[in-house]
């Protein structure tokens, strides 16, 4: 089945520097790339996505850029703050399913 | 736009009674909706995909006769987790397809505890 892994596992970093964080999938026929950001004890929410017919999306403080051939996408967070604080999922979705498989989830912590 | 709600938002039971969970899009139709379990400091896992009007499909390994999937309507979707026991403790939570891409909208979660 699918496999898809996320780098780092946590991530630590100053208020107000970049963070980036790495998927890398197996199904070459995935063609949706949604980043989700997961606060403590609530459900997963939506903060960017992109589709397999472009290279990157920026969205302000948020940007996302893919490279079909190597199976990778990354989410950036520039200017990050303390409310950045969550952990992140990548999910691609399969080609040939609607189904999203989740990654192993980022801990991101911004310290002010 | 594109709100999904989760009711109730926890819940405690005594092993060996069911529990019923809904899952409602609140302003867009959804044909299609999952439910997913997560436990502590772990990935979300598919358990699995409710069609309004047909029987849901379930991912392997997750029981169809503990884990009761309704999806009558193009706005509710139901689980029941039937004779609960301890190890069923988790966070279960929806999705909805929605959107002018098929993107999937999350519900809050329902923290299930089964004593």
């Amino acid at each position: 089945g699918e496999n898809v892994e996320q780098h780092p596992s946590t991530l630590s970093v100053q208020e107000g520097d970049s963070a980036v964080i790495k998927c890398t999938y197996s199904d070459s026929a995935s063609n949706y790339f949604p980043w989700y950001k997961q606060e403590l004890g609530k459900g997963p929410q939506l903060i960017i996505d992109i589709r397999s017919n472009v290279g990157e999306k920026k969205d302000q403080r948020i940007a996302v850029t893919l490279n079909k051939t190597a199976k990778h996408f990354s989410l950036h967070i520039t200017e990050t703050q303390p409310e950045d604080s969550a952990v992140y999922f990548c999910a691609p979705r399969g080609g040939a399913t609607n189904k999203l498989i989740f990654g192993t989830g980022t801990l991101l912590a911004v310290q002010p | 736009g594109a709100v999904v709600s989760q009711h109730p938002s926890w819940v405690i039971c005594k092993s060996g009674t069911s529990v019923k969970i809904e899952c409602r899009s609140l302003d867009f139709q959804a044909t299609t909706m999952f439910w997913y379990r997560q436990f502590p400091k772990q990935s979300l896992m598919l358990m699995a995909t409710s069609n309004e009007g047909s029987k849901a499909t379930y991912e392997q390994g997750v029981e169809k006769d503990k884990f009761l999937i309704n999806h009558a309507s193009l706005t509710l979707s139901t689980l029941t987790v039937t004779s609960a026991h301890p190890e069923d403790s988790s966070f279960y939570i929806c999705s909805a397809n929605g959107g002018s891409y098929n993107e999937q909208f999350f519900g809050p979660g329902t923290r299930l505890t089964v004593l």
